[in-house]
């Protein structure tokens, strides 16, 4: 069945350390997004990216980096220059250009700061 | 620009009894709107979607949402609440030119007691 995987479920960094989150999608889609969800504030845009070897920042992409070096791919790095990493944060994509398709959502990963 | 109200934080309701959970938008073009559902730990899934077509739109486990342009809502409803009806709802738009890109409420938690 087609979907997107995120990986690990749940992450537990220390300070001053990078963690990267991995999604993986087998959909076809062009587009990927990275959100972060906090309690209360809905889902907050970190990096999109509309086709391989591009990418563009969101609304909160300080303190994160992406790649996108294939089309079924597209790793998050969460840096130590993230103040609050804590938080749930969800992968999605979409086929290019299709802004009436909605998102296929990844079940995330629950990254905690210890 | 586009952005979304979910007028209600939390909505509890007894099993049986309807459900309504409240959204307004304001966006410069044709929107495209959505409602997805969260489960906890969960990715969102998609519950219904409009796109211009049909302003009565129904959905995924007995939902259905309008739209209505003159008040600027899309509020989703279901007749009769069940208990795995208890979840994080989203209300979501996406404006034509922003290309995929989406703009999410706060959301609004549901409790559905027996």
């Amino acid at each position: 069945d087609g979907g997107i995987t995120q990986s690990p479920k749940y992450l537990f960094r220390k300070e001053g350390q990078n963690v990267t989150l991995s999604c993986e999608q087998n959909l076809n889609h062009d587009a990927m997004y990275w959100y972060r969800q906090d309690p209360g504030q809905g889902l907050r845009l970190i990096y999109y990216s509309q086709i391989v070897n591009d990418f563009q920042k969101g609304d909160i992409a300080e303190g994160y980096s992406v790649s996108r070096e294939k089309k079924e791919s597209f790793p998050l790095t969460v840096t130590s220059a993230q103040k609050n990493p804590t938080a749930f944060y969800l992968c999605a994509s979409t086929p290019r250009q299709e802004t009436n398709y909605g998102y296929t959502f990844g079940s995330g990963t629950r990254l905690t700061v210890v | 620009a586009q952005s979304v109200t979910q007028l209600d934080s939390h909505v509890s309701v007894s099993e049986g009894t309807p459900v309504l959970l409240r959204c307004n938008y304001s966006s410069s073009y044709s929107p495209s709107l959505f409602w997805y559902v969260q489960h906890p730990n969960k990715g969102l899934q998609l519950l219904l979607k409009y796109t211009s077509a049909a302003t009565l739109v129904k959905g995924i486990n007995g939902f259905e949402a309008e739209f209505k342009k003159s008040e600027t809502s899309f509020h989703l409803t279901k007749p009769s609440a069940h208990m795995s009806d208890a979840a994080e709802y989203f209300c979501v738009v996406s404006d034509t030119d922003s290309w995929g890109k989406l703009q999410f409420g706060a959301g609004t938690q549901v409790v559905v007691t027996p």
